[in-house]
């Protein structure tokens, strides 16, 4: 089966830098993934680990560290609109994400 | 411009009615998804398909029936027998090899 965890909210200002963390549990893991959703929209692709380390894609960067099930997601520069959540999901037996977790919603203050 | 359709946007079923959401892409995808999302929650995987004329249960598949007759549709049919169907569904896809969903832009459905 699946399990993760990531923190149910964040709090950050305008131009920080804010690190949203994620642990799973997951059989036949292939990567993990990340989405931002805004209320009321879809989820829309962020970025992909399958290997450990850091990817980067502009403001956005996301870690995974295999050997402790664990990754994060980092967004530098804050902006107003990217208060939103945001889910990571690994991707399991057969690249398939079964769950996306409850996510965890970033609020960005002026 | 390729991607994913689902209809209705919003959608009312009245108790014991079935009702079934369209999901139609045209990415090329092979894996479709369904995915319930209850307020201020995550989404849970009700059904995949990873190739035409085959399906799987995810984790909450009771009361709820898919079909893939055509690797461009993935129709999701709520029954009666889903008790608490109140929810937003959303319809993914993903090619076989590939990691990133493309998520359609759901649909709101709610029992009156």
């Amino acid at each position: 089966g699946q399990s993760l965890e990531q923190p149910s909210e964040v709090t950050a200002v305008e131009g920080a830098i804010v690190q949203i963390n994620c642990t799973y549990q997951t059989s036949g893991f292939y990567g993990l993934s990340w989405y931002q959703q805004h209320d009321g929209g879809a989820p829309t692709f962020l970025s992909y680990n399958a290997l450990d380390g850091l990817e980067e894609t502009g403001r956005f960067s996301s870690f995974l560290s295999r050997s402790d099930s664990y990754g994060y997601l980092l967004l530098q520069e804050l902006q107003m609109k990217d208060s939103a959540s945001y889910f990571c999901a690994p991707l399991g037996t057969g690249r398939r994400a079964l769950t996306f977790g409850s996510g965890t919603r970033l609020q960005v203050q002026p | 411009d390729g991607g994913i359709t689902q209809s209705p946007k919003y959608l009312f079923r009245k108790e014991g009615q079935n009702v079934t959401l369209s999901c139609e892409q045209n990415l090329n995808h092979d894996a479709m998804y369904w995915y319930r999302q209850d307020p201020g929650q995550g989404l849970r995987l009700i059904y995949y398909s990873q190739i035409v004329n085959d399906f799987q249960k995810g984790d909450i598949a009771e009361g709820y029936s898919v079909s893939r007759e055509k690797k461009e549709s993935f129709p999701l049919t709520v029954t009666s027998a889903q008790k608490n169907p109140t929810a937003f569904y959303l319809c993914a896809s993903s090619p076989n090899q590939g990691y990133g969903y493309t998520f359609g832009s759901g649909t709101r459905l709610t029992v009156v």
